[in-house]
């Protein structure tokens, strides 16, 4: 089966700009969850999506935002981007959010803000 | 403020020999931990879990411990192949379904053939 896709790949942009990135989950899978990893931090939770609905959201400011449609596909958008949003953006999908041995990433998104 | 912590960002093992990553944690909420494994330009993969009921859970050449008084769990992995080189996370979650995992830094493997 497919696997979780995310696009773009990479991505580069400038500080004061907005990007969005996408993730398509597994065919079925109902849950979709955001990460941000740099180095030194691992991953940290961004906020999980269930049928469209914001589940959870993590200690990041107000520019993260994100949405999830009917389809599961979910969107991710930062705004007024700074240095520091530049990181790997892994989504994750799976049944239900809780299934965590069932979380299966996709590639990620490297966004470089200069 | 990092609940879970790899405290090794690299270890190197000869093949065949034992590779022991570590990890520790804060939160006495966290009632379920997993290991998943990294290769650059993909996204982790899932390999072994363990609930706070056991304290050791084995698949194949993976085992994993876990320490509820000491706040520690290790990934034991024998014996070790060069294909094992990759970053290791140790992940965690807690009670109140909040449905997010609390992720270590991650520890890079290599094993040298």
């Amino acid at each position: 089966k497919a696997g979780v896709t995310q696009t773009p790949r990479y991505l580069i942009k400038t500080r004061g700009q907005q990007v969005t990135l996408s993730c398509s989950p597994i065919s079925g899978h109902r849950s979709v969850s955001w990460y941000q990893q740099t180095p030194g931090q691992g991953l940290q939770f961004l906020f999980e999506y269930f049928s469209e609905t914001q589940r959870n959201k993590g200690n990041f400011p107000g520019r993260f935002s994100g949405r999830q449609f009917s389809n599961s596909r979910s969107e991710m958008n930062v705004s007024t981007l700074e240095l520091g949003d530049s990181a790997l953006y892994l989504c994750a999908s799976s049944l239900e959010g809780t299934d965590y041995y069932g979380y299966t990433f996709g590639s990620g998104t490297r966004l470089t803000v200069v | 403020d990092q609940q879970v912590k790899q405290n090794s960002p690299s270890l190197s093992v000869q093949e065949g020999r034992i590779s022991i990553l570590n990890c520790d944690y804060t939160n006495s909420m966290f009632d379920y931990f997993l290991w998943y494994k990294k290769y650059p330009a993909e996204g982790p993969t899932f390999l072994i879990s363990i609930s706070s009921i056991k304290d050791k859970n084995e698949d194949g050449r993976f085992t994993v411990f876990l320490n509820k008084s000491a706040k520690h769990l290790s990934l034991h992995i024998v014996p070790s192949q060069p294909g094992d080189s990759a970053v290791y996370f140790c992940a965690a979650a807690d009670q109140t379904g909040a449905n997010n995992l609390f992720f270590g830094t991650g520890t890079r493997l290599t094993v040298i053939p």
